[in-house]
């Protein structure tokens, strides 16, 4: 089986644009997560979904960042618009009712 | 130990020594925690994992400890490999149970000479 699967996996563009990051979770998996890792701040969760279903946002900066789930199978992290400080890999992971997440290849971001 | 401001701490360790890696928790009504490793350019990758009505956990070549008294997690490496080079996260549930969220550590890097 597949596992968690990130688009693109890097992706470069202009402070003010707007960035769209994709994920979809490992078949079968019931729980999504996005976080985004920086040397400052290490490993943040922003935002956590349960069957779809936003459960925990309160790790996102600020209203330029949303997060959508229309399905079990893909989710997507905007950012509109971009700053440069938004720059770091951004990783989704996917669990069953459990703990272990399984985390992907991350997708690493840069704002200039 | 944990990371404190932009430097990861570092752990460098002999091939075939053991390593010991270390994280304070932060919240004693945590009940599950969890260590993962993230190798350069990858994502975190579970290693093993332990429930608060525990003390020690054992797996291949790794083993957890937990001391409840003083918040403190470890996770031991035996036989130290140059493939065990990564940076090592614990990460806990600060929501306590019926929430899957985790909360992670700043890690620590393991370095391994061969």
């Amino acid at each position: 089986d597949a596992g968690v699967i990130q688009s693109p996996r890097h992706e470069v563009t202009e402070m003010g644009q707007e960035v769209t990051l994709r994920c979809k979770p490992i078949s079968g998996h019931n729980s999504l997560f996005w976080y985004r890792q920086t040397m400052m701040r290490g490993l943040e969760l922003l935002i956590y979904f349960n069957n779809n279903v936003p459960i925990d946002d309160s790790g996102m900066p600020e209203d330029r960042f949303s997060a959508k789930m229309p399905n079990a199978s893909f989710s997507t992290l905007k950012i509109q618009p971009s700053e440069p400080r938004d720059s770091a890999v951004y990783f989704c992971a996917s669990s069953l009712d459990m703990y272990e997440q399984y985390f992907g290849p991350g997708t690493r971001l840069t704002v200039t | 130990g944990e990371s404190v401001g932009l430097h990861l701490p570092t752990l460098s360790v002999q091939e075939g020594d053991n390593s010991i890696i270390n994280c304070a928790y932060s919240n004693s009504a945590s009940d599950y925690f969890i260590w993962y490793k993230q190798e350069s350019g990858k994502g975190p990758q579970f290693i093993i994992d332990i429930r608060s009505n525990m003390d020690k956990r054992q797996g291949q070549r790794v083993t957890v400890l937990l001391n409840k008294t003083v918040k403190h997690l470890s996770l031991q490496i035996a036989a130290t490999q140059p493939g065990d080079s990564a940076v090592y996260f614990c990460a806990e549930n600060l929501n306590g149970a019926g929430s899957y969220q985790l909360t992670f550590g700043k890690g620590t890097k393991l370095s391994v000479i061969p």
